[in-house]
């Protein structure tokens, strides 16, 4: 059974850095897309970043320079380190799995398992 | 920017038929954005219905379906349910790695 559970979240300052953490089971995140989405409070989806499996990363606009998303083969976790956090920054992310389709040189994907996520509060 | 729109809140009555969309602020949605839709209930993490524009994920009952209408991505429910009340997400992939959700439409049953 696929699984995905987030942790790390919680209150930050202004300014301040976080490292969330997602550990997946029934599968490895190696061999697949993995991603972060978030949603502040009262407010809808917002895709953040991704990670294909060859290694390649992705981010939104927000999050370009100060996000980094990573993996962890051995322990098969997937993470999203946070620096610069925003008030903008509050929201619960979750962890995605992602599934490529198309072909070729394309590479879309779709979210077919997610987390329960975890709540980044970003405030003095 | 591109932006990609949903409906503001909707309602549908029990058994009826309701049609969501989902668009580009600049342009056309077509199946190579392979539009995905996602359920999301109060408190809840997101579930997928539908991927590639039709395709319903695993589990998902067939009276969601998707699809292209004119500019842009549907998802129909066809015989709404009362627990079929929840926020909609479209999610558009766009290039380059980056997909893009729409705003949500909050679904009313009554």
């Amino acid at each position: 059974e696929v699984q995905l559970v987030e942790s790390g979240g919680g209150l930050i300052q202004p300014g301040g850095s976080l490292r969330l953490s997602c550990a997946a089971s029934g599968f490895t995140v190696s061999g697949n897309y993995m991603s972060w989405v978030r949603q502040a409070p009262g407010q809808g989806l917002e895709w953040v970043s991704i990670i294909y499996d060859t290694g390649y990363t992705y981010y939104a606009d927000s999050a370009k320079g100060r996000f980094t998303i990573s993996r962890d083969n051995s322990k098969n976790t997937l993470s999203l380190q946070m620096s610069s956090l925003r008030a903008e920054d509050t929201a619960v992310y979750y962890c995605a799995r992602g599934v490529r389709v198309g072909s070729g040189d394309y590479f879309p994907y779709y979210f077919d398992s997610w987390g329960q996520g975890t709540l980044v509060t970003v405030s003095s | 920017q591109t932006v990609v729109t949903q409906e503001p809140p909707f309602s549908v009555s029990p058994g009826g038929t309701v049609t969501l969309t989902c668009g580009l602020n600049s342009g056309s949605v077509s199946t190579s954005h392979y539009p995905s839709w996602y359920q999301q209930m109060p408190g809840q993490a997101p579930r997928t219905l539908i991927h590639s524009t039709n395709t319903r994920s695993p589990g998902v009952p067939d009276r969601f379906s998707g699809s292209i209408l004119g500019n842009k991505a549907a998802l129909t429910i066809t015989g709404a349910q009362a627990d079929d009340e929840s926020d909609y997400y479209c999610m558009l992939y766009m290039t380059g790695g980056i997909s893009l959700f729409g705003g949500g439409t909050k679904l009313t049953v009554l």
